[in-house]
């Protein structure tokens, strides 16, 4: 069974400060996703990283996948209102893995304060 | 592209009654995903459907079942509700079953009383 452990679980900072989260796993897997769930919706996709090592930047934010593909880590710069919400990581299992689902990690509650 | 739509958006029920929830995936998609995420257990796995084959399944009662037909469009049913069921559920659709990015509905909000 493959389980990804999302840090830290809940997460409350001021407006213009710059914060990072982390996806952590003992399992390696083909590629990494990012999403964002506000309150009372779906979540939304951001990135998927796919390459050991890879690093991807979407405006003030930035992923980064572990060398191993275990592991991976999402960094804001200068954190607005606007990026309060739930954070999920998923990682996609390796071909011929056997259970092969999405494994969604435990999420970041994240609050940015005005 | 039209989304991923879930039917209603909201449901109220009472205990004992039982309730079909609707999901119809991105055009194309043939594997839906079916989640329940309630604040204290996060999003937990309960079934996937791929061509109308049920190809994985979570830890869940067998009171929660679910669907598929040949345009992809899935249900899911819960019998006998029960308080706890009280839940987001969320459905998502992609291309391949367990592979790919997955697109979510906005998810039916469903209280027990």
């Amino acid at each position: 069974t493959q389980l990804l452990e999302q840090s830290p679980q809940f997460l409350s900072i001021q407006e213009g400060e710059n914060l990072t989260v982390y996806c952590n796993s003992s399992s390696v897997f083909s590629s990494l996703q990012w999403y964002r769930q506000e309150p009372g919706e779906g979540p939304v996709l951001l990135v998927t990283v796919v390459t050991g090592g890879e690093v991807k930047k979407l405006k003030r934010l930035t992923f980064q996948f572990g060398d191993a593909r275990k592991d991976s880590s999402l960094h804001i710069t200068a954190a607005q209102p606007g990026d309060t919400g739930l954070y999920l990581c998923a990682g996609e299992p390796p071909r011929n893995f056997g259970n092969e689902k999405l494994t969604f990690g435990t999420g970041t509650r994240l609050t940015i304060i005005p | 592209k039209a989304g991923v739509t879930q039917t209603p958006r909201y449901l109220i029920k009472t205990r004992g009654q039982q309730v079909t929830l609707s999901c119809s995936p991105i055009s194309g998609h043939r594997s839906v995903s079916w989640y329940q995420q309630t604040p204290g257990q996060g999003l937990q796995f309960l079934f996937e459907y791929f061509s109308e084959t049920q190809r994985n399944k979570g830890n869940f009662p067998g009171r929660f079942s679910g669907r598929q037909f040949s345009n992809s469009r899935s249900e899911m049913n819960v019998s006998t509700l029960e308080l706890g069921d009280s839940a987001l559920y969320l459905c998502a659709s992609s291309q391949g079953t367990g592979r790919g990015e997955a697109f979510f509905g906005q998810g039916t909000r469903l209280t027990v009383v």
